[in-house]
C-alpha cells in the first residue's frame, strides 16, 4: 500500500539550532515528491517539488533533498518565523496527478 | 492573480442540514482538487477533476458528499445530509499540469462545523 510517513510529528527547536525533518515513501514509481508549508489557518503553500534521486533544492534557510525512499527538510539556523506545520507530499507514475500527503511536521521555533 | 477562492470561510451548521461550499480556481489552471483536513486523518484528497470531468472520487467518504464542476471558474462541493463527524477543514486546490513544478495552489480552506 502506497504510504507517506513524516517524522517527528512535532518538534522545538531553538532559534539558531539547525535540525531535519523527514519524509518516508513508499509509493512505487514517484513522479515527485513535494514539501508544503501551512500556517495556522491557511492553506499549504508550495516549497519545493523533486523529482529524482540526488536532487536537492534551496529557498533561503530551507535545503529539500531525496533519495529512493525518503527525503529530507534540512532547517539551518530557523528563526521563530520558520514556524509551522510542514507537509510532504507524493505522487506517482499510475496515470494520475493525485497527491498522497504525510501527517505533518508541526515546528516551533523559539526566539 | 487572486488565487483560489474558497467561500464561506466558515460555516456552521445543524446536523441533517444540507451544506454547499464553493471554490473557483486560478485562471487557465487544468486540475481541480477538494481535501478534507482533520487532526486525526491530516489531509485527505476527497475528489479531483482535469477539465471539469471528474477523475477520481475514491476519497469521498459515502453517498452523502458530492462535487460538481460546471465549468472551468467554478466547483461546488455538497454534504446532504451533515452530520457531526464532518466537521474539518475543506481545502480546494487548483493546479497546471505541465508546469516546472507541478505543484498545486490551495485555497485558504472553509472550517465547518456540524452541531
Amino acid at each position: 500500500e502506497d504510504q507517506v510517513t513524516q517524522s517527528p510529528e512535532a518538534l522545538r527547536l531553538q532559534e539558531g539550532e539547525s535540525s531535519s525533518l523527514n519524509c518516508s515513501y513508499t509509493v512505487s514509481g514517484l513522479r515527485g515528491l513535494f514539501w508544503y508549508r501551512q500556517d495556522p489557518g491557511k492553506g499549504p503553500e508550495f516549497l519545493f517539488t523533486l523529482y529524482s534521486a540526488g536532487e536537492e533544492k534551496e529557498k533561503e534557510r530551507l535545503k529539500a533533498t531525496l533519495t529512493k525512499k525518503e527525503s529530507f527538510l534540512h532547517i539551518t539556523a530557523p528563526k521563530p518565523e520558520d514556524s509551522a506545520t510542514y507537509l510532504c507530499a507524493v505522487q506517482w507514475l499510475r496515470g494520475t496527478y493525485k497527491y498522497i500527503f504525510g501527517t505533518g511536521t508541526r515546528l516551533k521555533v523559539l526566539a | 492573480d487572486a488565487g483560489v477562492i474558497q467561500s464561506p470561510r466558515h460555516e456552521v451548521t445543524e446536523m441533517g442540514q444540507e451544506v454547499t461550499l464553493r471554490c473557483k480556481p486560478i485562471s487557465g489552471h487544468d486540475y481541480l482538487f477538494w481535501y478534507r483536513q482533520t487532526m486525526m486523518r491530516g489531509l485527505e484528497l476527497l475528489i479531483y477533476f482535469n477539465n471539469n470531468v471528474p477523475i477520481d472520487d475514491s476519497g469521498m467518504p459515502e453517498d452523502r458528499f458530492s462535487a460538481k464542476m460546471p465549468n472551468a471558474s467554478f466547483s461546488t462541493l455538497k454534504i446532504q445530509p451533515s452530520e457531526p463527524r464532518d466537521s474539518a477543514v475543506y481545502f480546494c486546490a487548483s493546479s497546471l499540469v505541465g508546469n516546472s513544478y507541478n505543484e498545486q495552489f490551495f485555497g485558504p480552506g472553509t472550517r465547518l462545523t456540524v452541531l
